[in-house]
């Protein structure tokens, strides 16, 4: 069956620090992997997604997230936060052909100045 | 407008009271969702809508109702809730018809429901 667990619920950093937020999936369908993020008082926008190819995948606002087969991850890094970077994080994977996404808990975080 | 919108954005509702969420997406997609975004849960898929027709009902009770009239318009009609059923209730839309771009989702804001 497919899930998603993310494993950390909070991640507090200060501004201009790194920052990794862990995801670990288990996906019996095709292995498409997204991050979602939704900031304060909106809905979700997608912030990356892994579909084939590059283990690397870049995406907006300076994130990227590294696909790993044999571990079973695709966590998600930024080599130096802003405030406005202050949102939850949200791990997807794919549960049928037909658009269903799984999402897992959602990390909330939280970089100060 | 662009994107997806949803209204009202804020709902307050006793649990006799009859009311509907309305979504709208201007991106020309064909595939629409419903998803329950409780305080302290994962977010919970409630319907799928492929080119008008549902294509999937997560165990939702009945008193949740999805119309979807046309694939740019997406519904929920609301009665007798509990108070359980207040969360934030986004929609989404997507290319449709499965494959990678159904996973692609472009949310709404949402609507803040709160059942008194």
């Amino acid at each position: 069956a497919q899930s998603v667990t993310q494993l950390d619920s909070q991640v507090p950093v200060f501004e201009e620090a790194p920052v990794e937020l862990r995801c670990n999936y288990s996906s019996s369908v095709s292995v498409y992997l997204f991050w979602y993020v939704q900031y304060p008082n909106q809905g979700l926008q997608l912030l990356l997604k892994y579909l084939s190819g590059s283990t690397l995948v870049k995406g907006i606002n300076g994130f990227e997230a590294e696909f790993n087969k044999s571990q079973t991850s695709f966590h998600l890094r930024k080599p130096s936060v802003h405030i406005s970077d202050t949102a939850e994080y949200f791990c997807a994977v794919p549960y049928n052909q037909g658009g269903k996404l799984i999402f897992g808990q959602g990390t909330e975080l939280s970089v100060k100045p | 407008e662009t994107g997806v919108t949803q209204t009202p954005r804020h709902l307050v509702m006793g649990m006799t009271n009859k009311k509907s969420l309305k979504c709208e997406q201007h991106l020309g997609h064909n595939a629409m969702y419903w998803y329950k975004q409780s305080a302290k849960k994962p977010l919970e898929l409630m319907f799928v809508y492929n080119f008008k027709e549902q294509t999937e009902n997560n165990s939702v009770p009945s008193r949740f109702s999805p119309e979807c009239p046309n694939s740019s318009h997406l519904f929920l009609h609301l009665h007798t809730l509990q108070p359980e059923d207040s969360a934030l209730y986004l929609c989404a839309s997507s290319q449709g018809g499965g494959g990678q771009g159904s996973y692609e989702q472009y949310f709404g804001p949402g609507t803040r429901l709160t059942v008194t």
